[in-house]
């Protein structure tokens, strides 16, 4: 599987939009692109997941340049509950559910 | 009720013991994991299973084994415990399409002393 770069963390305001990055440079062509958080110790939860096209749902919105080397995951209003770490994972399509996480991004949404 | 149940959710033990965490869901999903994470990393896969006869290694197997005893059940053994195995421990599942949309469970805190 291709390996991720993110920034270790980030700051957001609370209302505005959280925007993540994701460098995946030597992503292949079947690899997608997968988003997870984790609020302190819980259990990560699956946030979206895209090949090529931009995705959205009611979490968030993923946005996967054209050459697919990077991705940004946008949380439009964020919220102090969205404060959690972002991992950013490419998964080869036929590879199951077996995902290797990197160590993501600490988001802080502050008041 | 949780999706994914995981117990102990803690669990202090001395080095050399034998532990056992247990992990049950009802999704009904085919494909169960484990990972563990310790303090500022990511979670790292231990092992893996596609169903009830099939069990993989991940990153990081060494000290560890397990046992898929059903197809809701996926156990994590610690046959001689260190003091480096303690962590935080997550079970997860997925279906088998290929979406590959994992499920976790709340975590199993492990403390080895």
């Amino acid at each position: 599987d291709a390996k991720t770069t993110q920034p270790p963390s980030m700051d957001c305001a609370e209302g505005r939009a959280a925007n993540l990055p994701c460098n995946h440079s030597t992503i292949s062509g079947n690899e997608y692109v997968y988003w997870y958080r984790q609020i302190h110790s819980q259990g990560p939860q699956y946030i979206i997941h895209g090949l090529k096209n931009n995705e959205t749902n009611e979490m968030a919105s993923l946005i996967i340049t054209e050459d697919r080397k990077s991705s940004t995951l946008i949380l439009p209003h964020a919220t102090l509950r969205d404060t959690a770490v972002y991992y950013c994972i490419v998964r080869a399509y036929n590879q199951g559910g077996k995902l290797i996480f990197g160590q993501g991004t600490e988001l802080s949404v502050k008041p | 009720d949780a999706d994914v149940t995981q117990t102990p959710r803690n669990r202090i033990t001395k080095t050399g013991k034998r532990i056992m965490l247990e992990c049950s869901q009802t999704k009904g999903h085919d494909r169960m994991y484990w990972y563990r994470q310790d303090p500022g990393l990511g979670l790292r896969l231990i092992y893996y299973s596609f169903d009830v006869k099939d069990i993989n290694k991940g990153e990081i197997s060494d000290g560890y084994s397990v046992s898929r005893q059903a197809q809701a059940k996926f156990s994590l053994s610690l046959e001689s415990a260190i003091p480096n195995q303690t962590a935080l421990y997550f079970c997860a599942t997925s279906g088998s399409g290929e979406v590959g949309e994992l499920f976790f469970g709340e975590g199993s805190r492990l403390t080895v002393l």
